[in-house]
């Protein structure tokens, strides 16, 4: 069965500080793709790897194969970043989806 | 943004009446799936479809159908809702040949 773990579950951050969430994954895949939902509810894709590093503006993605583990890191964070940020392991066009990470960035 | 629209937005209705929730997506993607969210869940697959009139199962698709009958159009069914199947319903769709999927607003759905 696939399993996909993120933690922390909640993360709180004053404004300017780096964040990182992780995510572990139990299988091969083809893809990992990381997601952003606001309050009010809707879904966003961040990313989407299968190897190495992508960047977009103050967000930075990574992952590592052969550990089966993703993080996204988040620089300089703002108030604008808290949502859940949610990562998805894909087999094919399928989606498994770990639980969320809360993110809460105070000014 | 991706061209995906769902209706409606937020439903009430009660225990074992029908409801069919509606996805519309204009980017003329192959692929589409229906996703429910729940508290300490997250987000598991219904159903997904693959093509006009293919569809397959996904982890949590027992009372529910789907149906496609045009590519811009995939329908989730509740035959018979219950309780349980209080939830926010998301729609989305790929492009098999970037696999990066596209969500659509949501449905807020309530059984009482």
């Amino acid at each position: 069965k696939n399993e996909v773990e993120q933690s922390p579950q909640n993360l709180t951050a004053q404004e300017g500080e780096f964040i990182t969430i992780n995510c572990s994954y139990s299988v091969g895949i083809s893809a990992l793709h990381w997601l952003q939902q606001h309050p009010g509810g809707g879904i966003v894709s961040l990313f989407m790897l299968s190897s190495g590093k992508k960047k977009h503006g103050r967000l930075i993605a990574t992952i590592n194969i052969q550990e089966k583990h993703s993080s996204l890191h988040i620089t300089a964070s703002h108030p604008r970043d808290s949502a859940v940020y949610i990562c998805a392991e894909a087999a094919g066009n399928k989606l498994t989806f770990g639980g969320g990470t809360r993110v809460l960035v105070k000014p | 943004d991706a061209g995906i629209t769902q209706s409606p937005r937020h439903k009430v209705t009660e225990t074992g009446t029908p409801v069919t929730l509606r996805c519309h997506q204009t980017e003329n993607h192959r692929y589409m799936y229906w996703y429910r969210q729940d508290p300490g869940h997250g987000l598991r697959l219904i159903h997904y479809s693959y093509g006009v009139k293919d569809t397959d199962k996904g982890e949590v698709s027992d009372g529910y159908s789907v149906s496609r009958s045009k590519t811009e159009d995939f329908l989730l069914t509740l035959e018979s809702a219950t309780s349980s199947q209080t939830s926010v319903y998301f729609c989305a769709i790929s492009d098999p040949s970037t696999y990066e999927q596209y969500f659509g607003p949501g449905t807020r759905l309530t059984v009482t």
